[in-house]
């Protein structure tokens, strides 16, 4: 199937930072990414759905001047965490599709943000 | 968006079968049922999809109920690397995005 890459697999970052993950469709053109936050023991929660070429659309509750996402390429949606905290701890996985809701979605391996 | 019910958790027995239940009475025509498994510390992967027919792949079966308001995710052989959550995601003809419920955590054992 295809392939979603997200890059890093974990970080470590200091409280105040910023950190970037990317988020790269290697086989297919997705003009749809979708970033989710997970939280131990718990689902995926949905954060924001990226479109290439305009503006996120966010979830209720998520700050967009906080968790910044640009999708810039029919491949590439990244994901920045500005001014991290320790309770913006949390594995971040994003996704991409190639099509309408008939076809399958595909994830990244995921990102462990540890702010410490 | 339609909610899908499964049981919080289940057990299997290696190399057996294992249907995994999900109840989605509120699903409407043009609802796909789709499965999804997440193996601990990485991201969901898929396992298959269907929309009214029965659905059979390398990986598992889906029988969909007549009805429509449910469905069973079949792994015909159960392995340790199964061991995962599953879970049963409702995509409408106005979802553009996949939205999680709590699934069913699949412990295996030897």
């Amino acid at each position: 199937g295809a392939v979603v890459s997200q890059h890093p697999s974990w970080v470590i970052c200091k409280s105040g930072t910023s950190v970037k993950i990317e988020c790269r469709s290697l086989d297919f053109q997705a003009t749809t990414m979708f970033w989710y936050r997970q939280f131990p023991k718990q689902s995926l929660m949905l954060m924001a759905t990226s479109n290439e070429g305009s503006k996120a659309t966010y979830e209720q509750g998520v700050e967009k001047d906080k968790f910044l996402i640009n999708h810039a390429s029919l491949t590439l949606s990244t994901l920045t965490v500005t001014s991290a905290h320790p309770e913006d701890s949390s594995f971040y996985i994003c996704s991409a599709r190639t099509g309408n809701r008939g076809t399958e979605a595909f994830f990244g391996q995921g990102t462990r943000l540890t702010v410490v | 968006d339609a909610k899908t019910t499964q049981p919080n958790s289940m057990e299997s027995n290696e190399e057996e079968p294992v249907h995994l239940p999900c109840n989605h009475s509120t699903i409407s025509g043009t609802d796909y049922i789709h499965w999804y498994r997440q193996l601990p510390s990485q991201g969901p992967e898929y396992v298959i999809h269907g929309l009214t027919s029965n659905v059979n792949n390398r990986m598992a079966s889906l029988a969909i109920a007549e009805d429509r308001k449910s469905s069973t995710l079949i792994l015909h052989r159960a392995t340790l690397r199964d061991a995962a959550v599953y879970y049963c995601i409702l995509r409408g003809v106005n979802n553009n995005d996949m939205r999680f419920g709590a699934g069913t955590r699949l412990t295996v054992k030897p």
